[in-house]
């Protein structure tokens, strides 16, 4: 089965760093996704780590350490439009899903 | 140009009718996902087509679910005899490819929201 964790929600303010954990028990493993889902949107692809280490793209990073199972996003630089929830999605050719963390970015 | 395009956007229907999904992935994806999302939770796989290779029907809850993929493109889910726990938004993905260990980012539709009555 998959078994896949992240936090419920967490708030911010405007200009600091958000990071976000996720931690995965899966049957296979080839790849972490994250994706950001406005409230009635469509996912939309943000980051994918297969190898151990941190993966960076402009204000959002994403690490992945295989051996303990484990990845957050890194979110820096906070925008009010970084306001969404955050899925942690485990490729194993189909995508297994957390249930996403909601991220309020504050004034 | 476009992305994934699905279509109703939103669906109401009494309980015990039958309803059906329309999916229209991006021009040369060849694998083609569906999902359903409840209030609340994560996206939960529902079924997965990948070429002409039969499909991956494992995420389907019942019997009452089932899709299909006409000429490598359109996908239809259909829902027979809805019940009410059925009510979610339905979500469509596409990739280039989808073979294990691909990093082929899916790229999502903006979903159906099913409500049953």
């Amino acid at each position: 089965g998959q078994n896949i964790d992240q936090p419920t929600e967490m708030t911010a303010t405007e200009g600091a760093i958000v990071q976000i954990n996720c931690t995965y028990q899966t049957s296979g493993f080839n790849g972490l996704f994250w994706y950001q889902q406005h409230a009635g949107e469509a996912p939309t692809f943000l980051s994918y780590n297969v190898l151990d280490g941190l993966e960076e793209k402009g204000r959002f990073s994403s690490f992945l350490s295989r051996s303990k199972g484990y990845s957050y996003l890194l979110l820096k630089e906070l925008q009010m439009k970084d306001s969404a929830s955050y899925l942690c999605a485990v490729n194993d050719y189909k995508l297994s899903f957390g249930a996403g963390t909601t991220v309020t970015v504050r004034a | 140009g476009a992305g994934v395009s699905q279509s109703p956007s939103n669906k109401v229907t009494e309980k015990g009718k039958d309803v059906e999904l329309r999916c229209d992935p991006i021009s040369g994806h060849t694998a083609l996902y569906w999902y359903r999302q409840s209030l609340g939770q994560g996206l939960e796989f529902l079924i997965y087509f990948q070429g002409n290779s039969a499909p991956d029907k494992s995420g389907l809850p019942s019997d009452r679910f089932s899709a299909e993929r006409t000429g490598g493109s359109v996908s239809t889910l259909t829902i027979q005899r809805t019940q009410q726990e059925d009510s979610a938004v339905y979500l469509c993905a596409s990739s280039l490819e989808g073979a294990a260990g691909s990093n082929q980012p899916q790229h999502f539709g903006d979903g159906t929201r099913l409500s049953i009555l």
